[in-house]
């Protein structure tokens, strides 16, 4: 199975701010990898998927790189409701695989 | 509007058999796939199996032995059975809709279900 490293673990900033989510996989993926946001009390909600393409009605502050086996994903201007957990998942082959997960949190 | 709602059993015994439901609406699981993910308390997400839109089953390897995925297509549910529960298969279930045929990501999810294994 493919194994996804996400880093950092905890991240802390404020509204307004960009931050940067990374995610590694132990072999490469090509371009096929998703980030889901995850609150409490909430359905996960799928951001990006095959690298880059931004899921309809997500806003356009966030943004996905990458290939091969490094990925990141940019939040732009941090709004309040931003704040929560964040997931990369490989959907490269099978299974799919996720990443430990990353908590953005409110500085 | 899509929606996916898990529903099972809170608490279970060690030994016992899992039973969760995913009541799906909005799109039919004849035209969907869709996927069970599990989540242990304060850990990352793990992809159980799915059942895919013609009927046929797939299980995480580390977990077939103790799985069944099936559904009742003229209620659109889905149902996942794990039998020989031990503590660590404590956690949330999810039930997730695969965004379209031959690719592995998720696009609506349930609320998930808190399952905890304890005598």
């Amino acid at each position: 199975d493919v194994q996804m490293t996400q880093s950092p673990y905890n991240l802390a900033a404020s509204p307004g701010e960009s931050v940067s989510i990374n995610c590694k996989a132990s072999k490469s993926i090509s371009k096929y990898l998703a980030w889901y946001q995850q609150k409490p009390g909430k359905a996960n909600k799928l951001l990006i998927y095959d690298g880059s393409t931004l899921q309809s009605g997500i806003p356009s502050r966030f943004s996905g790189s990458g290939s091969g086996t490094d990925f990141t994903l940019t939040i732009r201007s941090l709004e309040p409701e931003d704040f929560g957990l964040y997931y990369c998942q490989q959907h490269n082959e099978y299974p799919p695989t996720f990443g430990a997960g990353t908590k953005l949190e409110l500085k | 509007q899509v929606r996916l709602k898990e529903s099972g059993p809170r608490l279970v015994q060690p030994s016992q058999t899992l039973s969760v439901t995913c009541t799906v609406s909005g799109f039919s699981v004849t035209s969907y796939h869709v996927s069970w993910v599990r989540q242990p308390p304060g850990k990352g997400l793990e992809w159980v199996g799915a059942i895919w839109k013609g009927g046929s089953t797939d299980y995480n390897s580390a977990l077939k032995s103790r799985l069944s995925i099936s559904r009742d297509t003229s209620k659109n549910q889905v149902f996942l059975k794990m039998n020989s529960l031990q503590t660590d298969d404590t956690g949330t279930y999810y039930c997730a809709k695969h965004s379209r045929e031959l690719v592995y990501y998720f696009d609506y999810w349930g609320q998930g279900v808190m399952v905890t294994v304890s005598s």
